[in-house]
């Protein structure tokens, strides 16, 4: 089983600053395998960055990623309130299916 | 568009079981796995299983293997889940997910939760 490493747990970020969350894997995965959701409470998650770097229908653009190998990134380039949310990677190379334990990002 | 519609909630005792629907719309449903997610606050999401409709096919997580029985309805775009054995631990949310061809998932169901409670 891949085990998805998230860090950070939690974070606060004020309005217009840059975040950056990572996401490491046990094994290494191809960069086509891994996914980005956001969740906001008591929504379902919505795909946010699939194949590592390509922004889903309607995602804004301050939103990106990268990686390649066992180590990959989610960045927000400026943070704004309705990014409150909870962030969880995911690869879909191997199965199980596994997701990371998200990152819960916060508005200070 | 893309639809799966699941109920939003069921409460069932503990020891019983329970058979949760997700209903597709908006694609061909016999051409795309179907997946199972369950949500609990303190495990995040995991993966149960999935199924593909188009010849019921199925792959489970080893941890739900016994647990979760996956099965489809071509004539209704139906996908089912059903929980065995039910206990305290299985109280969650469940998504349904359309899979893609890269893993990942476009599209969630609005989640059935799941009480068990005597």
């Amino acid at each position: 089983e891949i085990v998805l490493t998230q860090s950070p747990t939690t974070m606060a970020a004020s309005p217009g600053e840059k975040i950056t969350i990572t996401c490491s894997a046990s094994s290494s995965i191809s960069s086509s395998y891994l996914h980005w959701y956001q969740q906001k409470p008591g929504f379902s998650p919505k795909l946010l960055i699939y194949r590592t770097s390509n922004l889903a229908s309607g995602v804004p653009t301050r939103f990106s990623g990268s990686g390649s190998g066992t180590s990959y990134s989610l960045t927000i380039g400026t943070m704004e309130a309705e990014d409150v949310a909870t962030y969880y990677c995911q690869q879909g190379s191997s199965l199980p299916l596994t997701f990371g334990a998200g990152t819960k990002l916060e508005l200070k | 568009q893309v639809q799966l519609q699941q109920p939003g909630a069921e409460l069932v005792k503990p020891g019983a079981s329970v058979k949760m629907s997700c209903k597709a719309s908006g694609y061909t449903f016999t051409n795309y796995n179907m997946h199972w997610v369950k949500q609990t606050p303190g495990q995040g999401l995991e993966w149960i299983g999935a199924i593909y409709p188009g010849n019921g096919d199925t792959s489970y997580n080893q941890e739900f293997k016994g647990k979760a029985t996956l099965t489809a309805d071509k004539s209704s775009s139906t996908a089912y889940m059903q929980l065995s054995s039910l206990t305290s631990e299985d109280s969650a949310v469940y998504y349904c997910a359309r899979g893609d061809y890269d893993g990942g998932f476009a599209y969630w169901g609005q989640g059935t939760l799941v009480t068990v409670s005597a």
